[in-house]
């Protein structure tokens, strides 16, 4: 079964058009992340909420915003995307100092 | 600042062979040490971790190895099939702070 869903897998949208990708999880997990991933390159967090406290990493453009209306979904939101932003962007959960589990990831293209 | 470097960069074994990742660390408050194999198109699945109080883990054909003292550990996989054929990433943390990644090495089991 399923523990860490994203939808949707694949997402194409314009230069400049905001999309907002989905997280869902059924671990009941305290901890959620977002990561950003590019090709042959490691995941790169973007945020993470511990329950709802939100924690943004210092490098995380303002682009990219995040809403965690309960325990169990995550949304990332991207108000502006730029060629720049096409990736593969991965949820994870986890709880507080304990396994981090991946999702499928969302593959963004930026036309 | 990288904080956990991870060598090679890309790897070939022949199948039956020893497949061999080192990753090294800075940061001597990291308590978990994960490994995490990730598939084309896919999310990293957890695949093994240590943590510090033992100085090597074995799962099938997987092994971690730890040195506390040099800051070192190795994922080693045994009788390498072309079905490990994956990109690798190591990474590390300690307490409430999130994942550090390695650079990810990318493995190809020759058939």
């Amino acid at each position: 079964d399923a523990m860490v869903i994203q939808n949707p897998r694949y997402q194409v949208t314009q230069f400049g058009k905001p999309v907002t990708l989905s997280c869902s999880q059924t671990l009941n997990h305290n901890v959620m992340y977002w990561y950003q991933q590019k090709s042959s390159q490691a995941p790169k967090l973007l945020f993470h909420y511990y329950d709802k406290d939100f924690n943004n990493e210092a490098d995380t453009p303002d682009n990219f915003q995040s809403r965690r209306p309960n325990t169990s979904f995550c949304f990332l939101d991207i108000r502006s995307p730029g060629l720049g932003d096409a990736a593969m962007y991965l949820c994870a959960t986890s709880r507080v100092g304990q396994e981090v589990y991946f999702g499928p990831g969302t593959r963004l293209t930026v036309t | 600042q990288q904080q956990v470097k991870q060598s090679p960069q890309s790897l070939i074994v022949q199948k039956g062979g020893i497949s061999i990742i080192n990753c090294a660390y800075e940061n001597t408050a990291f308590d978990y040490f994960p490994w995490y194999q990730q598939f084309p198109g896919k999310g990293p699945a957890l695949l093994i971790a240590i943590r510090p109080d033992v100085s090597e883990k074995k799962e099938g054909r997987f092994t971690i190895s730890f040195n506390k003292s040099a800051k070192q550990f190795s994922l080693h996989i045994m009788d390498s099939q072309p079905g490990d054929s994956a990109t690798y990433f190591c990474a590390a943390n300690s307490g409430y702070s999130t994942l550090t990644f390695g650079k990810g090495t990318m493995l190809l089991v020759s058939p």
